[in-house]
């Protein structure tokens, strides 16, 4: 059965370290994709990455990456030089083969505190 | 841009009232979902669509039904509101996923602002 683990239920750092969410997940398929969201106090999630299970390349994308390892079973999302805009709750999700059924499992969420 | 509305931010009932959730996508999505969202347990699917009048029960059903008449409109319904069900309830969209030729594509999904529900 697929499972996402987010085992940081709560993280907080001062402004401008970096940080680490890490992301682990189970499934048995070879296909599949993973994915991190944001979500602002606001409450909407926002998209941030989408992977697939074929493309272990690291993603930067400003004071964003994301490390995909299948060896380890981890998609872990890292923040450089962290702003306090960068406060939310991120979750990492996954889904199998695309099919009929287009459901993502997500994990439980890491609330991350910002401090200035 | 994507747009998922929700037709309350927040909305206050009472136990055994019946409540209707509504949600809207203007991009032509085939998908709709309906999460909950409660602390320490994540997004949790209720109930999904992948096309008008089609829908497939999630991971926490019961309680809830929904209806999609029309493409755009998913809504989400409390046939008697109890008071487990004081949640976040979120709802998104998505196109479908595809796969051509061997290779795979999923879309991610577009969410709504959350409606914050309160059973007195």
């Amino acid at each position: 059965a697929q499972k996402v683990t987010q085992a940081q239920t709560e993280i907080s750092v001062v402004e401008k370290e970096d940080v680490t969410l890490d992301c682990v997940y189970e499934t048995r398929d070879t296909t599949y994709y993973l994915f991190w969201y944001k979500q602002p106090p606001s409450g909407e999630l926002v998209f941030l990455i989408r992977r697939n299970s074929f493309d272990e390349q690291n993603e930067i994308s400003g004071r964003y990456s994301w490390n995909f390892q299948k060896s380890t079973s981890s998609f872990n999302f890292t923040i450089t030089a962290s702003q306090v805009v960068d406060s939310a709750v991120y979750f990492c999700a996954l889904s199998e083969a695309p099919g009929r059924d287009d459901k993502i499992i997500f994990g439980k969420g890491t609330r991350l505190h910002i401090l200035p | 841009d994507v747009k998922v509305t929700q037709s309350s931010r927040y909305l206050v009932k009472r136990t055994g009232e019946k409540v209707f959730l509504e949600c809207v996508q203007d991009m032509d999505h085939e998908n709709m979902f309906w999460y909950r969202q409660d602390p320490g347990l994540g997004l949790r699917l209720i109930y999904f669509s992948y096309d008008v009048k089609m829908k497939e029960k999630g991971d926490i059903p019961e309680g809830y039904s929904v209806s999609r008449e029309k493409k755009e409109r998913f809504s989400l319904i409390l046939e008697s509101a109890s008071t487990n069900q004081t949640s976040m309830y979120l709802c998104a969209s998505s196109y479908p996923s595809q796969t051509s030729g061997g290779t795979s594509s999923y879309n991610e999904q577009f969410f709504g602002p959350g409606t914050r529900l309160t059973v007195l």
